[in-house]
């Protein structure tokens, strides 16, 4: 069962940034495509962005164009997202997911990471 | 508000079927698969139902999803208390290329 595990919550000031990140077992990182998903307070969830097994390839929702970096670190079997220019309503749940097949980049979100807490306050 | 839509809550009673649909149109639902998801308070969202009605390992056979057009439904049938959490569908969106989710609908099981 593969696993993901995410960083600590976070409390920043507006404009800040925050770093989050999202430790895999074994092979993961070296086959499945992870996702960005995240969750505010009384709101759905929001598909943020996506990385590839080989970190080469990264697509972001337009929401989130220039605010948001997703990176891969092999050697540590980490995935790292970073979000700047932060704003109360950014305060969520955000969550780390696999892709469920292989080298697949079909957006079916299969294991998620337990969430981070990141709230944004003055 | 989501360009899916989908019905804010939904109530039925243990061992009743209910269905969960989901609204879009020809650029998301219309032309691509759809997924859903579940999400307890408290833990982690689970996939359900993927490629719009292929379950995943481990998902009960009451689960089942559907497509027509631009409108999607999750079907829950035998309802078990613990059936109760929020549900999402998901899909790809050709115009705005990104993924999209329906704004969640509550299930109560009474």
């Amino acid at each position: 069962q593969v696993q993901l595990v995410q960083s600590g919550p976070e409390v920043k000031k507006p404009g800040a940034a925050v770093r989050v990140s999202c430790k895999a077992s074994g092979n993961t990182l070296a086959k499945f495509y992870i996702h960005w998903v995240r969750r505010a307070p009384g709101q759905g969830l929001e598909w943020m962005a996506t990385i590839n097994p080989t970190g080469s390839y990264t697509r972001y929702a337009q929401k989130f164009q220039g605010r948001v970096t997703v990176t891969r670190d092999m050697s540590a079997s980490t995935i790292y997202m970073d979000l700047s220019s932060l704003r109360s309503d950014d305060t969520a749940v955000y969550y780390c997911v696999k892709e469920l097949n292989e080298f697949s980049s079909s957006f079916y979100f299969d294991s998620w990471g337990q969430g981070t807490l990141v709230t944004v306050s003055s | 508000q989501s360009v899916l839509t989908q019905p804010p809550s939904a109530t039925a009673t243990p061992g009743q079927r209910v269905t969960i649909s989901c609204s879009g149109s020809s650029s998301n639902i219309g032309s691509n698969a759809v997924n859903w998801y579940q999400h307890l308070p408290g833990a982690a969202p689970r996939l359900l139902i993927y490629n719009t009605d292929r379950r995943p390992s481990g998902v009960p056979a009451r689960f089942s999803g559907s497509k027509s057009g631009t409108s999607a439904s999750l079907a829950v049938s035998g309802l078990k208390s613990e059936d109760e959490a929020d549900y999402y569908c998901a899909t790809w969106d050709d115009d705005l290329h990104g993924v999209l989710f329906g704004g969640g609908t509550q299930l109560t099981v009474l």
